[in-house]
C-alpha cells in the first residue's frame, strides 16, 4: 500500500497475556517510529530505528516492551505480560532516511484494551 | 516517555476567525520542525514543515513561525473552518532524525 499499515487495529487481551502489534511503513523509507497515545494525551516516543544502526530505546517504558525491525522493513513492538495501563493506541510512523528534513508519515494506530 | 502531553490545553475559535496554535520546543539543536493535525480516531496527519533557517513558511491557509531565540513555533489558521476541529502537535527533528513532539493543542471550532 502506499502508506504506513498497522495491524491489527483493535485488539484487546487480558491482563498477563503477551501482545504483538505489527508495522508496515512505506516501501522505502528505513526510519520507523513507535509512538504510544493514551486518551486525550500527547504522543508519548518509544523506540525508533534508523536503517542498520542501534535503535534508540530511550522511551520504552518497561523491560516488558520490545520492539524488532526485520530486513530493514517490517516492525514488531512486543509487550509481555500486559497491564491494564498499557491500555492506549499505538501509532507507527516512518520517513527516508538520510532525509533530515522530510516528515514521517502515521499509520492508523493499534488500540490495545487490556482488561 | 518524552514530550508527553497532559490534559491537553484546548482552544475554542469562532468559525472563520483565525487561530494561533503555540508550542515550545526544548533543544535549541532541532533544525527541522512539523505539525500535525490529529482528528478523532485517526493517526497524525502533515500539515506544515520549516527548517531553522527560516523564520516563517507559509501553506494553504496555515503559517508557521519559528522564534529560534526563544525556541517558540507557531502555527496560524486563517479562516478557521469546521474541518479544523482537530488536536495539533508540533514536533522537532534532533540528530540522527529522531522525531520528538511537544504537548498537543485541541481546537474546537464553534459555528
Amino acid at each position: 500500500g502506499a502508506g504506513v499499515s498497522q495491524s491489527p487495529s483493535n485488539k484487546v487481551t487480558e491482563k498477563g497475556k503477551d501482545v504483538e502489534l505489527r508495522c508496515d511503513p512505506i516501501s522505502g523509507h528505513t526510519a520507523l517510529y513507535w509512538y504510544r497515545q493514551s486518551l486525550g494525551q500527547g504522543l508519548e516516543f518509544l523506540i525508533y530505528f534508523q536503517g542498520n544502526s542501534a535503535p534508540d530505546k530511550s522511551g520504552l517504558p518497561s523491560d516488558r516492551f520490545s520492539a524488532e525491525r526485520t530486513g530493514g522493513s517490517v516492525s514488531t513492538l512486543t509487550i509481555q505480560r500486559t497491564q491494564q495501563e498499557d491500555s492506549a493506541v499505538y501509532l507507527c510512523a516512518s520517513s527516508l532516511r538520510g532525509q533530515m528534513n522530510t516528515e514521517a508519515f502515521f499509520g492508523q494506530g493499534t488500540r490495545l484494551t487490556v482488561v | 516517555g518524552e514530550s508527553v502531553g497532559l490534559h491537553l490545553p484546548t482552544l475554542s475559535v469562532q468559525e472563520g476567525d483565525n487561530s494561533i496554535i503555540n508550542c515550545a520546543y526544548s533543544n535549541s539543536a532541532s533544525d527541522y520542525f512539523i505539525w500535525y493535525k490529529q482528528e478523532s480516531g485517526k493517526g497524525p496527519q502533515f500539515i506544515i514543515d520549516i527548517r531553522s533557517n527560516m523564520d516563517k513558511r507559509q501553506g494553504q491557509r496555515v503559517t508557521v513561525l519559528l522564534n529560534k531565540t526563544v525556541k517558540h513555533l507557531s502555527l496560524q489558521i486563517a479562516a478557521t473552518q469546521p474541518g479544523d476541529s482537530a488536536v495539533y502537535f508540533c514536533a522537532e527533528k534532533r540528530e540522527g532524525n529522531k522525531l520528538t513532539f511537544g504537548g498537543g493543542t485541541r481546537v474546537l471550532v464553534k459555528p
